[in-house]
């Protein structure tokens, strides 16, 4: 089975702090990778995706992610948080010739304000 | 309103007595998937389900059984079920573009 790591589990940030969430996969084919985020009490949430082309992708919230492929990485950052991004973030891989989808165990953010 | 739903949104139940989590969506996805969300361990898939009448095992399906009768629902069965089930469990469908959608969740209390 594929792995997905996310080596914060928790992070506490203050407003308008910079932020960055490390996520690393074990698979070497092509990969299509997600962000999803889990508001407290809610389900998940598509933030961005990446499937081809520019490794830099924008999401929703001011949110990007940037692949990049030697590092099998595929990091999170937001240059200024708000208290409203205070959630779990979650990466995933989907292999490209499965069906299966891999979630890392979860980032947990707390802005305070 | 493109949806997925789950009922019961919340269950406790003893251990070996069967249940169902029914899932459904309203957006004709042919994919259909269930995934136990459990602290430190992050979201697991259980069985996903290509198209009518096609499931599949994920990374942890002991335990579970899934059917796909009709292309709208995918319920989650527990023949017997122990303690170590209780979880979140997400039902989940994948649109066109791979763009995963998620239902509210069931918690699970297995006692």
């Amino acid at each position: 089975a594929q792995s997905v790591s996310q080596h914060n589990h928790h992070v506490i940030l203050s407003e308008a702090a910079s932020l960055e969430l490390g996520c690393n996969y074990s698979y070497g084919g092509t990969v299509n990778l997600f962000w999803y985020v889990q508001y407290p009490g809610q389900h998940l949430q598509l933030l961005l995706k990446y499937f081809s082309g520019d490794p830099l992708v924008k999401g929703i919230k001011g949110f990007e992610a940037e692949f990049i492929k030697s590092k099998f990485s595929f990091n999170l950052r937001k240059p200024s948080v708000q208290w409203s991004d205070t959630a779990e973030y979650f990466c995933a891989v989907n292999v490209n010739t499965g069906n299966q989808f891999y979630f890392g165990t979860g980032t947990s953010l707390t802005v305070i304000p | 309103e493109a949806q997925v739903t789950q009922n019961p949104r919340y269950l406790i139940t003893v251990t070996g007595k069967k249940l169902t989590v029914t899932c459904s969506q309203n957006m004709n996805h042919e994919y259909m998937s269930w995934y136990r969300q459990d602290p430190g361990l992050g979201l697991r898939q259980i069985y996903y389900s290509m198209n009518v009448e096609v499931t599949d095992k994920g990374d942890v399906p002991e335990g579970y059984k899934v059917s796909r009768k009709e292309k709208r629902n995918f319920p989650l069965i527990l023949e017997s079920p122990s303690p170590n089930q209780t979880s979140l469990y997400f039902c989940a469908t994948l649109g066109d573009l791979n763009e995963q959608f998620f239902g509210p969740g069931t918690r699970l209390t297995v006692l």
